[in-house]
């Protein structure tokens, strides 16, 4: 069965640079979520979309964009980067209220 | 500020052992409630989703009940066993479409 898909799985940048993280939701899901999870940290919800509208917004830095496009993929753009920003990126897609599928995460490494 | 809270934050049981761990949520404008099972260096694997209260779920050993009006969950886990290692998260939905909330976890380590 066709899963949440991320890419890349692993990324390193310098500090400055800019990133872009993208999602692949399972086909038909209308919800796409973004987490952010720090080293030792709960995961830290950045934004959602429903049917490719930005539905919610969480603790998302002023330097990180997303978007949602007509296929539903999604993709999360990090610019300025620093060595905080460093963390593993879940996206995770649903159909309504019912269970959210995670992707394996991206795992963003600043230097 | 819509906070998810799960207790305890880690258990330590031995095998066979009987456990159970805790969500609380905001009551107000609740519309589901999730409970994850994340095992280290895997992605989060849902377990169950409840919306209506007096909700129970059980999927093997595992089982949940969901209060809506006091705003909690259980999470039971009957005779553990050491694969039952993970940590458990709960995560509440306020409205279709928009953020899952998630607590902070429990960290479950059964020991043979």
């Amino acid at each position: 069965a066709a899963g949440v898909i991320q890419s890349p799985r692993h990324l390193i940048k310098e500090k400055r640079e800019t990133a872009t993280l993208k999602c692949y939701p399972i086909p038909r899901h209308d919800t796409v979520y973004w987490y952010q999870q720090g080293p030792g940290q709960d995961p830290q919800f950045l934004i959602s979309f429903y049917e490719k509208m930005q539905s919610d917004k969480g603790s998302i830095p002023d330097r990180f964009s997303a978007q949602q496009f007509s296929d539903y993929h999604s993709e999360l753009n990090m610019s300025s980067l620093e060595l905080g920003d460093s963390a593993l990126y879940f996206c995770a897609s649903s159909y309504r209220e019912t269970e959210a599928f995670f992707g394996q995460g991206t795992r963003l490494t600043v230097v | 500020i819509l906070n998810v809270e799960q207790s305890p934050q880690s258990l330590h049981v031995q095998e066979g052992d009987s456990t159970n761990f805790t969500c609380s949520f905001p009551s107000s404008n609740f519309y589901a409630l999730h409970w994850y099972r994340w095992e280290t260096a895997k992605s989060p694997e849902a377990l169950f989703v409840m919306t209506l209260n007096g909700d129970e779920k059980k999927k093997g050993r595992i089982s949940a009940t969901l209060n809506t009006k006091e705003g909690y969950s259980y999470l039971y886990i009957k005779g553990s066993q050491p694969e039952d290692s993970a940590t458990y998260l709960c995560a509440s939905l306020y409205n279709q479409g928009g953020k899952l909330i998630f607590g902070q976890g429990t960290e479950l380590s059964v020991k043979p």
